[in-house]
């Protein structure tokens, strides 16, 4: 089946460190790959998504890379700010799923000062 | 403004009761979905309709009832409600929904926060 796992549930790191959250994923079809974010209070929102070739999707200073060989997905960003503290859900829609959308458990990334 | 609204938007109900979330979206989006978020499990995918026709779903009890009267409206009714239904529920749109999947992004409502004591 198709899956999505987020090793930790929670992260916590000074401001100015960098950041990286674990995913890694399972699925039968060649995935689209997302992270969304989600800040208190509000709605998740898209921070990026995979691209078909080789492009690295970036969007306000995260990027992440799909490893193919090792199913990842991994979330990073070199200078945490403060205001970088939010849940984050890596996720996955595989090809031929109607557009269904799987997300994992969810990371909540605390940025201290 | 947003693009998505949904109605209301928190909801305490009794149990046994039934109660129907609102959710329109003028993105000029084909494809709507329901998600559920609890602290149980994070973001649940419910159901994915694609122009007014169900499309996925994931909800294992017939309680849970999703109703598209137009095009950009999918409603939510949930009957004989049950404490363990608290949970905000998030309604989401996307330009396309069906077979093809071209990975579009989902745009998500504010959310409806449920209570059921």
């Amino acid at each position: 089946g198709d899956s999505v796992t987020q090793t930790e549930g929670l992260v916590t790191l000074t401001e100015g460190l960098p950041v990286m959250l674990n995913c890694t994923y399972q699925s039968t079809y060649s995935p689209f790959l997302f992270w969304y974010v989600q800040h208190l209070n509000e709605a998740p929102k898209l921070l990026l998504k995979s691209f078909t070739d080789n492009k690295r999707p970036e969007h306000q200073g995260f990027h992440a890379t799909l490893h193919k060989s090792s199913s990842s997905f991994h979330l990073q960003k070199s200078s945490a700010q403060l205001s970088d503290s939010a849940l984050y859900y890596c996720a996955l829609s595989p090809r031929n799923s109607n557009n269904r959308i799987f997300f994992g458990d969810g990371t909540q990334l605390v940025v201290k000062p | 403004d947003p693009k998505i609204i949904q109605k209301p938007k928190y909801l305490v109900a009794v149990t046994g009761s039934e109660k129907i979330l609102i959710c329109e979206q003028y993105l000029g989006h084909n494809a709507m979905y329901w998600y559920r978020q609890s602290a149980k499990k994070p973001l649940e995918f419910m159901f994915s309709y694609s122009y007014q026709k169900l499309m996925d779903n994931q909800t294992a009890s017939s309680r849970f009832q999703p109703q598209s009267s137009k095009k950009n409206h999918l409603d939510l009714q949930i009957t004989a409600l049950k404490p363990d239904d608290s949970a905000t529920y998030f309604c989401a749109s996307s330009q396309e929904g069906g077979l093809f999947n071209s990975g579009n992004t989902l745009y998500f409502g504010e959310g409806s926060r449920l209570i059921v004591v």
